[in-house]
């Protein structure tokens, strides 16, 4: 069964250091999303991407972030400059259609940890 | 902002038991999506749910999307240890979904 792969499944790194996740959507997939969840949270939304271009962002999605689809199959989340707030886990996740009317396949997620 | 309610919180059955949580919205909702994360992992889709009063079942588990479409429901039946977890209901939010608090579910042998 197709399935939304991450790497890596964990990354520590230094505050103001830039750190970059990668996804690998379910092929057939069109639209792309990144989440985040702080130990012992619900589940937030970050950002959607469709046809190259962020579709939606919340307000965590501020200027430090940003995504990229650098090639066919890889769908990127970078954090520039991260800060001891931006330790999470990050999940990737990937629809056929637009996510608001279809469902979303997660990925295992990404342990973000920065000292 | 749309805002996801889950109760309860937490619970703790015995092996066996039947189970029910359920999910309220502050809006209407015309999708609904139920997920189970274990701990280190990613939300994993039990069910989804696109017509209000639907009924859909996935093995043991049941889940109703109520006729107001600002709740529904999750039951899981005959629990078993590896049912353990938190369930989260979802609801569409323009592109995306907003998620509710879960409910963690513990099963004692």
């Amino acid at each position: 069964e197709p399935e939304v792969t991450q790497t890596p499944s964990h990354q520590v790194t230094q505050m103001g250091q830039e750190v970059i996740l990668r996804c690998v959507p379910i092929s057939n997939h069109l639209y792309f999303y990144w989440y985040r969840q702080i130990l012992g949270q619900k589940v937030e939304f970050l950002v959607s991407f469709y046809n190259n271009e962020i579709s939606e962002k919340s307000e965590i999605f501020d200027d430090q972030f940003s995504v990229e689809r650098p090639d066919g199959s890889n769908f990127t989340l970078k954090i520039r400059s991260t800060k001891l707030e931006d330790s999470a886990m990050y999940f990737c996740a990937s629809s056929e259609v637009a996510g608001g009317s279809t469902e979303q396949f997660f990925g295992p997620g990404t342990r973000l940890t920065v000292l | 902002g749309q805002q996801l309610n889950q109760s309860p919180q937490s619970m703790f059955i015995q092996e066996g038991e039947d189970v029910s949580m359920n999910c309220t919205s502050s809006s209407i909702f015309n999708t609904w999506l139920w997920y189970k994360q274990e701990p280190g992992e990613g939300p994993v889709l039990l069910i989804a749910l696109y017509k209000a009063g639907e009924l859909t079942s996935n093995g043991r588990l049941t889940a109703q999307f109520g006729i107001t479409r600002k709740d529904s429901f999750l039951n899981i039946s005959a629990s078993i240890p590896s049912d353990v977890g938190i369930y989260f209901c979802a609801g569409p939010n323009g592109q995306n979904f907003v998620f509710g608090p879960g409910t963690r579910l513990s099963v004692l042998p």
